[in-house]
């Protein structure tokens, strides 16, 4: 997986209640995005960042937060959890922008009750 | 609304056999073109880019880009059973924005 890692790796919260997954890479790269994947939707961005302290939102913002303090670590906080949440996350990675050349970690799946 | 499309399948393909994976695109402006393969439960995995019209291959794959017709394909020779996996079509559009394809889910038949 390209030198990435995502914890946890399976979360069960109960809404209303904070999460925060965590993004970690080896590779020094600069880009830097969280996606959800849900059945008949795809994958959509949530977020992404294209260095330190420097995010964006994209297509499915609306209820996540995100933070990168350092180059390697990517956190994305869902303030205050929903069943409409419940989804597997994938953070991704990649060396320049313009390109999907991507590569993704392994997932965390999460279940809001 | 810039939209990526793809049949969702599955495509059952004979193992052996080539299989054809299509998708579309909204956005005449898209420069950027790749093709992911996710086998279930896992992650999704970079198999082809291509970025100009004509053809790109890599091993047992082939993408095909048609601009003017904004359509890409993914060939697959020799089908085998390990190709079996959704295939997620995405597309870096023209205001930067990137797009995925709900998937095709390719079942190769032994």
């Amino acid at each position: 997986d390209a030198g990435i890692t995502q914890s946890p790796r399976h979360k069960v919260t109960e809404t209303g209640t904070p999460v925060t997954l965590r993004c970690h890479q080896t590779e020094n790269h600069r880009y830097m995005y969280w996606y959800r994947q849900d059945p008949g939707h795809g994958l959509r961005l949530i977020h992404y960042s294209y260095g330190v302290k420097d995010t964006d939102k994209g297509e499915v913002s609306d209820g996540y937060s995100v933070s990168r303090s350092k180059t390697e670590d990517f956190l994305l906080t869902l303030e205050s959890a929903t069943s409409s949440q419940t989804s597997v996350y994938f953070c991704a990675i990649s060396e320049s922008a313009g390109t999907l050349e991507q590569y993704f970690g392994p997932g965390t799946r999460l279940t809001v009750t | 609304q810039k939209e990526v499309e793809q049949n969702s399948g599955p495509l059952s393909v004979p193992e052996g056999a080539i299989a054809s994976l299509n998708c579309t695109y909204s956005d005449r402006g898209s420069q950027s073109f790749f093709w992911y393969r996710q086998y279930s439960g896992k992650s999704p995995e970079l198999i082809m880019s291509i970025y100009s019209n004509g053809d790109k291959e890599d091993g047992r794959f082939t993408a095909q880009l048609n601009k003017a017709s904004q359509y890409v394909s993914l060939l697959i020779r020799d089908s085998q059973p390990s190709d079996s996996a959704t295939y997620l079509c995405a597309v870096y559009s023209s205001d930067d924005k990137i797009i995925f394809g709900k998937g095709t889910r390719l079942h190769i038949l032994p």
